[in-house]
């Protein structure tokens, strides 16, 4: 198994409030993902990092802010959680380019 | 904006059976990777078999094959002798430069 470990592994928590999943990895892989997966959208990505302080959007970014301050861990941060951003939320690294990802075993987020 | 798109929602095959996962994807790129995924109910993601685009030879992992057709922008997954442990979500992924799209995923039983 790739050395990947997403926290928490399941959290509840309210509209409006701020909430941040963390991405830890031993690798030292320099790609890290952050994805949202729903039903019917399949896996869509909200950010992604291909280097410490180095990060982009991806096709999902609103309501989303990320951070890289060291290799092994990439945090997802929603500032202030909608009930539209429930869903399973994985991370996912990277060695480099043209190659496959790895991926955490998930957070499920629900917000109520 | 690349796009993967997986047209069959649920498949079903039966044990010992072959069955055929369909992926067509949208690319302006030339050097590109694409990927299969599976997705039991434990909600692990999987690598299942990976293609370079600038190989013709189509990959092969033992019972999953592949059949890529560059010009159509195809890449359908063959599963041989289905087993009851195949039963999963199956995602088709495309990889260029940083970044990696997924498909909408297909639903695959398996019937004993």
């Amino acid at each position: 198994d790739a050395g990947i470990t997403q926290s928490p592994r399941h959290k509840v928590t309210e509209t409006g409030t701020p909430v941040t999943l963390r991405c830890h990895q031993t690798e030292n892989h320099r790609y890290m993902y952050w994805y949202r997966q729903d039903p019917g959208h399949g896996l869509r990505l909200i950010h992604y990092s291909y280097g410490v302080k180095d990060t982009d959007k991806g096709e999902v970014s609103d309501g989303y802010s990320v951070s890289r301050s060291k290799t092994e861990d990439f945090l997802l941060t929603l500032e202030s959680a909608t009930s539209s951003q429930t869903s399973v939320y994985f991370c996912a690294i990277k060695r480099q380019r043209n190659t496959e990802a790895f991926f955490g075993q998930g957070t499920r987020l629900t917000v109520v | 904006a690349q796009t993967v798109t997986q047209s069959q929602p649920e498949m079903s095959v039966q044990e010992a059976e072959t069955v055929t996962l369909s992926c067509t994807y949208d690319t302006s790129e030339s050097d590109y990777y694409l990927f299969w995924y599976k997705q039991p109910p434990s909600r692990q993601m999987i690598l299942v078999i990976r293609q370079e685009a600038y190989k013709q030879q189509n990959a092969t992992e033992n019972r999953f094959s592949v059949n890529f057709q560059k010009a159509a922008k195809s890449f359908s997954l063959k599963i041989s002798d289905s087993q009851l442990g195949d039963a999963a979500m199956y995602f088709c992924a495309y990889e260029a430069g940083n970044q990696f799209y997924f498909g909408t995923g297909t639903s695959l039983t398996v019937i004993p």
